[in-house]
């Protein structure tokens, strides 16, 4: 079965750059979550897009900006980077809202891990 | 907002023992609750999830229990393999027919079987 397909795996930038990280959730899901995981830590949430829309926003710096497109992929933008922005992102996907299919599951990607130096 | 506490944070077993796993939850809105298991370089994957209108359920070796009026829920394997060996995670949501909230996380239990 298709899952959540995330890109790039691995990134490595400097301070004060910038990263973009892509999700591409299974098919027919229209919701996107992003989770950002320190080392040793729980994933923590970032922002959430249900149709293309924002629908939830956590604890997401300034800095970063996020969408989801016609094609329900959703892409993370993050400007001057700072060292304690080193994390794995994981985005997750749900399905339908509409069709009474919010049983609650979120699916995970595997996760882009972000080194900055 | 939710806060989800969990406990212990690291826990070692003999294999084939049992592992239990506890948090709670502050929102009493909240009425999912799954169970993820996260491998070393990987996403967490869901190994069992509950609702509120549930007080327990099984899949094999790992089971999970709820209790509403004290805001808790537990995680049990038994007959622990080796391959038991991650790090799991409580969450809790409200999830609704016309709209998931997100997850929010516990802290994370690192188990470790010991063969």
């Amino acid at each position: 079965a298709a899952g959540v397909i995330q890109s790039p795996r691995h990134l490595i930038k400097e301070k004060r750059e910038t990263a973009t990280l892509k999700c591409y959730p299974i098919p027919r899901h229209d919701t996107v979550y992003w989770y950002q995981q320190g080392p040793g830590q729980d994933p923590q949430f970032l922002i959430s897009f249900y149709e293309k829309m924002q629908s939830d926003k956590g604890s997401i710096p300034d800095r970063f900006s996020a969408q989801q497109f016609s094609d329900y992929h959703s892409e993370l933008n993050m400007s001057s980077l700072e060292l304690g922005d080193s994390a794995l992102y994981f985005c997750a996907s749900a399905p339908s809202h509409l069709a009474g299919e919010g049983s609650g599951e979120l699916f995970f990607g595997e996760g882009s891990r972000l080194t900055v130096l | 907002g939710e806060n989800v506490e969990q406990h212990p944070s690291t826990l070692s077993v003999q294999e084939g023992d049992s592992a239990v796993i506890k948090c709670t939850y502050s929102d009493s809105a909240s009425n999912y609750f799954p169970w993820y298991k996260q491998e070393l370089g990987k996403g967490p994957q869901l190994i069992i999830d509950i609702r509120s209108n549930v007080g327990e359920k099984k899949d094999q070796r790992i089971a999970v229990t709820l209790n509403k009026t004290a805001k808790h829920f537990s995680l049990h394997i038994t007959e622990t393999q080796p391959e038991d060996s991650a790090v799991y995670f409580c969450a809790a949501s409200f999830a609704a027919n016309f709209g998931n909230e997100k997850l929010t996380f516990g802290t994370g239990t690192r188990l470790t079987i010991i063969p």
